[in-house]
């Protein structure tokens, strides 16, 4: 069975500083991957999707890389900004049905 | 992308009582999930709801709790019933969409609901 972990669970750093979350999942036959941003009793904002054939996918200042043989995803975020506090979730796909396994989540917090 | 509506967006209700939730997307799609988040955790799917066909259950759930109506390619369903203090969550819909080889997933709002 699918596991996922995320590590740290909570993170806080000062306004500028780079972030970088960590996403980790025990079978590494994947389809996908996908980082999703949660706000505070909201539902998730799309981030990025990596292909299992994909090593790394770029949007402004993200930056998520997978190692599919180790089982390992990074999320960086450059610059951060106080408007980046939010909870960050890693979710994996096993096939292209669909169903997608979550990390518990990385609370993280910028300060301005 | 896809954008996703829920009805209602929250609600406060009483033991043993049922809430339907709705989920509304902007374009058709074959497959719609739905989650829960109970609080302080993660998303945990309840089932997938296909078109024309009776919706799909993981481990741990069960189609008396959670019945859910799949009517059209843009719409549907999830009832809570029978509801306990246990089922206060968060409830979201999703759907995947293709685009070439990218599979990507979109979620709705939720539906916070808390059980009394």
């Amino acid at each position: 069975k699918q596991e996922v972990t995320q590590i740290p669970a909570a993170l806080s750093v000062p306004e500028g500083e780079n972030l970088v979350l960590n996403c980790s999942f025990t079978d590494s036959a994947i389809y996908n991957l996908q980082w999703f941003r949660q706000d505070p009793g909201k539902g998730l904002t799309s981030l990025l999707l990596i292909q299992s054939s994909q090593r790394e996918q770029t949007s402004g200042r993200l930056n998520a890389s997978l190692d599919k043989s180790s089982g390992r995803s990074t999320l960086y975020i450059a610059a951060s900004q106080p408007g980046d506090s939010a909870t960050y979730l890693c979710a994996v796909s096993g096939d292209s049905w669909g169903k997608l396994q979550f990390g518990a989540g990385t609370q993280v917090v910028v300060t301005p | 992308s896809a954008v996703i509506s829920q009805k209602p967006s929250r609600d406060i209700c009483q033991r043993g009582t049922s809430l339907t939730i709705q989920c509304q997307v902007d374009s058709q799609v074959t497959m719609m999930f739905w989650y829960r988040q109970q609080p302080g955790q993660s998303l945990t799917l309840i089932a997938t709801a296909n078109q024309g066909s009776e919706a799909t259950y993981e481990s741990g759930f069960v189609i008396d709790k959670f019945p859910i109506s799949r009517p059209n390619l843009t719409f549907s369903t999830l009832t809570v019933s029978n509801m306990s203090p246990e089922d206060s969550s968060i409830y979201l819909c999703s759907v995947e969409l293709a685009s070439g080889s990218r599979d990507e997933q979109f979620f709705g709002p939720g539906t916070r609901l808390t059980v009394l």
